[in-house]
């Protein structure tokens, strides 16, 4: 089984709606974040936790929000999608004593219509 | 018209021949550099990571270069291999800001000719 799951794997909404982008880990890892990639602009990073009670805003945090429901879940959601948050969005997570290298999940790709 | 960046830049290399791919940072701060391969459909890999405090690292037919005095990073990979076609990413991280806490390059892309 995948150490980190997405769900949806794709999505397409209307102009509006709300969204949500959910990520699971098993690698018992207390960092976890979000992640837009937009073709030619590498990843851009959205919120990341650090632990349970710990949000951050990243980048690009406007337009989104996210919840940290527990250690291995980490929400994103998208209160009134717009098209230009037509992207793939990816969940990573990272072991605090293993700096930068982050285990990704494989994407949602999410059109606003 | 078109968007600035939205080509990522290419490298084509023959099977077999080595490859070097490059990167500019702009930080002078950052102290920490992480090379991530994503292929097609897939979400990054972590491939190498190398502190400021080295100017070159091994690992398995892959060397990350470190020149901190022109901010430049490089990715050099050993008899290129089919299977090493994808988009590569440098990634940046400074010391004193969050842990852990990246930022991303625009890519290359790797393809690779049987």
């Amino acid at each position: 089984d995948a150490d980190v799951t997405q769900t949806p794997r794709n999505r397409i909404t209307k102009t509006g709606k709300r969204i949500m982008l959910e990520c699971s880990q098993t690698k018992g890892h207390d960092r976890m974040y979000w992640y837009r990639q937009d073709p030619g602009l590498g990843l851009r990073l959205i919120y990341y936790s650090f632990d349970v009670k710990d949000i951050n805003k990243g980048e690009i945090s406007d337009g989104y929000s996210v919840s940290r429901q527990a250690q291995a879940k980490f929400s994103l959601s998208l209160e009134s999608a717009i098209p230009n948050q037509t992207a793939l969005y990816f969940c990573a997570t990272s072991d605090a004593r293993l700096r930068g290298e982050q285990y990704f999940g494989p994407g949602t790709r999410l059109t606003v219509t | 018209g078109e968007s600035v960046g939205l080509h990522l830049p290419t490298l084509s290399v023959q099977e077999g021949d080595n490859s070097i791919i490059n990167c500019a940072y702009s930080n002078s701060a950052s102290d920490y550099f992480i090379w991530y391969k994503q292929e097609s459909g897939k979400g990054p890999q972590f491939i190498i990571d190398i502190r400021s405090n080295m100017d070159k690292r091994q690992g398995q037919r892959v060397t990350v270069l470190l020149n901190k005095t022109v901010k430049h990073l490089s990715l050099q990979i050993a008899a290129t291999q089919p299977g090493d076609s994808a988009v590569y990413f440098c990634a940046e991280n400074a010391h004193g800001g969050s842990q852990g806490n990246l930022i991303f390059g625009k890519g290359t892309k790797l393809s690779v000719k049987p």
